[in-house]
């Protein structure tokens, strides 16, 4: 069964470091998501892409976050400078969706980040 | 903006026992209405989707129900087992393609 892949599955870094996680959704998925969830919290929308295209990234802290999908495949979420703050998982999640309809998002595994 | 509850106190029950598990919702009434379950440490895994014209959905030992007039929905596991023990999330979308908002999830435990 396919499935999205993420990595690293674990990050530790420090403060005013640069990180980036990597995600290859399940081939043919148009919609990809990149979701922050915190230790006892649901996961959050950072940003989601239609194909290359950003749909949307309001809540995406854009002075230290930034997202791209070049190719509308593959996808890298950096942090530069990471804060003590974004310590949590970070979830990529695809799905068949395009044009406004939905679909069920398949999450991958996700990336723990610590910021010391 | 759409705030989600899902009780933040775990549900404890026995094995072989129906868990019912409450999502209520404030302001707009969403489209789509989907329950997800999340493993510790791992990515949440989806469950069910009840679209807003849907009263229940099933599926296996799974039941969901949305009452748009109470802004809620129910999620029901019968016959539970151990194995279902996990952190259950519900998720709104509404219609066009939004953003899905998710719950902080209610931790299941199903004892032996």
């Amino acid at each position: 069964e396919a499935e999205v892949a993420q990595s690293p599955r674990y990050k530790i870094t420090e403060k005013s470091q640069a990180v980036a996680f990597w995600c290859d959704p399940i081939s043919g998925h148009a919609t990809l998501y990149w979701y922050r969830q915190i230790l006892g919290q649901g996961p959050e929308l950072l940003v989601q892409f239609q194909d290359e295209s950003v749909v949307d990234d309001s809540q995406l802290p854009k002075d230290r976050f930034s997202a791209e999908r070049l190719k509308g495949v593959d996808s890298t979420l950096k942090i530069q400078p990471a804060e003590l703050g974004d310590s949590a998982m970070y979830l990529c999640a695809s799905s068949l969706a395009r044009g406004g309809d939905t679909d069920t998002q398949y999450f991958g595994p996700g990336t723990r980040l610590t910021v010391l | 903006s759409q705030k989600i509850e899902q009780n933040s106190e775990a549900l404890n029950i026995q094995e072989g026992k129906t868990a019912t598990l409450t999502c209520n919702y404030t302001n707009y009434s969403p489209a789509y209405l989907q329950w997800y379950r999340q493993d510790p440490g791992r990515g949440p895994v989806f469950l069910l989707l009840i679209r807003e014209n849907e009263k229940e959905k099933r599926k296996e030992r799974l039941k969901v129900t949305f009452d748009t007039t109470l802004k809620q929905s129910l999620f029901h596991i019968t016959a539970s087992q151990p194995a279902d023990s996990a952190t259950y999330l519900c998720a709104l979308e509404r219609a066009g393609g939004f953003k899905t908002i998710f719950g902080a999830g209610t931790r299941l435990f199903v004892k032996a």
